[in-house]
C-alpha cells in the first residue's frame, strides 16, 4: 500500500491568506506531482519535481509555487489565495516518468 | 499534443465482464499507456499500466491494439466496489519535459 500524505483534507480560508498544502511521501520515490481537479473535471498537472531541488511547471498554469528541498516533501504555496484558486489538489509520486504513480487523497480548497 | 477520448460513462452489470475503450490515436513510440480509477472524494488509484503487449494484473487487464492507437481496459467480473470514474492516460516525455495527459474519464456504474 502507498505511504503518501496530505494535509489539510479540507480547507477553507479567506482570501489575500497565504496558504501552504503539504505532501509527504515514505516509498523514497524521486518523482513527485501536483495536480488541480475541478468537481467531475479531468486532472491536470501544475507543478512536478524530478529529486531535491528540482521543480518543473507543468500543463496548466498556476499561480503557486513548490519546493523539494527533502526527497518526501513537496509542499505547495499560494501566497495570496483568490476565490479563483478553490479546486481539489491532489499529490502523488512515483519512482520514474512511466511507473505508477501513488496519489494521496486530496486538499480540497476553499477560497471565500 | 498527444491526448485520449474515452467515453463519459458506461454502465455495467454485478459479476459481467466490463470493457472500457480508450483512443489515442496521436500516440508515440515510447508513450506508456496507463490506467487508473478514482472513486468520490479519493485520490486516483493505479490500475495497470502497458507498452505494446497486452498485460495482466489481479485487478485487470489491458488490451493494446496493434498500430497502439487505442487501448481497452477490461474487468472480467465487476462488483460494485469497481464503480469509479476510469481514466485512461498517457505518459510521455516531450522536448525534455515531462508532460502528461489525462483523459476525461469514463464514468462506470455497476449494477447490483
Amino acid at each position: 500500500e502507498a505511504d503518501i500524505y496530505q494535509t489539510p483534507r479540507y480547507l477553507v480560508i479567506g482570501t489575500g491568506k497565504k496558504i501552504t498544502l503539504e505532501c509527504s511521501q515514505t516509498m523514497g520515490h524521486d518523482k513527485m506531482y501536483w495536480y488541480q481537479q475541478d468537481p467531475g473535471m479531468e486532472l491536470h498537472l501544475i507543478h512536478y519535481s524530478y529529486g531535491v531541488n528540482s521543480t518543473e511547471k507543468g500543463d496548466l498554469s498556476s499561480e503557486s509555487t513548490v519546493s523539494r528541498i527533502r526527497t518526501e516533501h513537496f509542499p505547495l504555496t499560494l501566497e495570496s489565495a483568490r476565490p479563483s484558486h478553490t479546486s481539489q489538489y491532489l499529490c502523488a509520486s512515483s519512482t520514474h516518468s512511466n511507473q505508477p504513480q501513488h496519489f494521496g487523497d486530496g486538499t480540497r480548497l476553499s477560497i471565500l | 499534443d498527444a491526448k485520449t477520448t474515452q467515453p463519459n460513462s458506461m454502465e455495467s452489470n454485478e459479476e459481467e465482464p466490463v470493457h472500457l475503450p480508450c483512443n489515442h490515436s496521436t500516440i508515440s513510440g515510447t508513450d506508456y499507456i496507463h490506467w487508473y480509477r478514482q472513486l468520490p472524494s479519493q485520490g486516483p488509484e493505479y490500475v495497470i499500466h502497458g507498452l505494446t503487449s497486452n498485460v495482466n494484473n489481479r485487478m485487470a487487464s489491458l488490451a493494446i491494439a496493434e498500430d497502439r492507437k487505442s487501448s481497452t481496459l477490461i474487468l472480467h467480473r465487476a462488483t460494485l466496489r469497481d464503480a469509479a470514474v476510469y481514466y485512461c492516460i498517457l505518459i510521455f516525455s516531450q522536448g525534455g519535459s515531462e508532460k502528461l495527459v489525462f483523459g476525461k474519464g469514463t464514468k462506470l456504474t455497476v449494477n447490483p
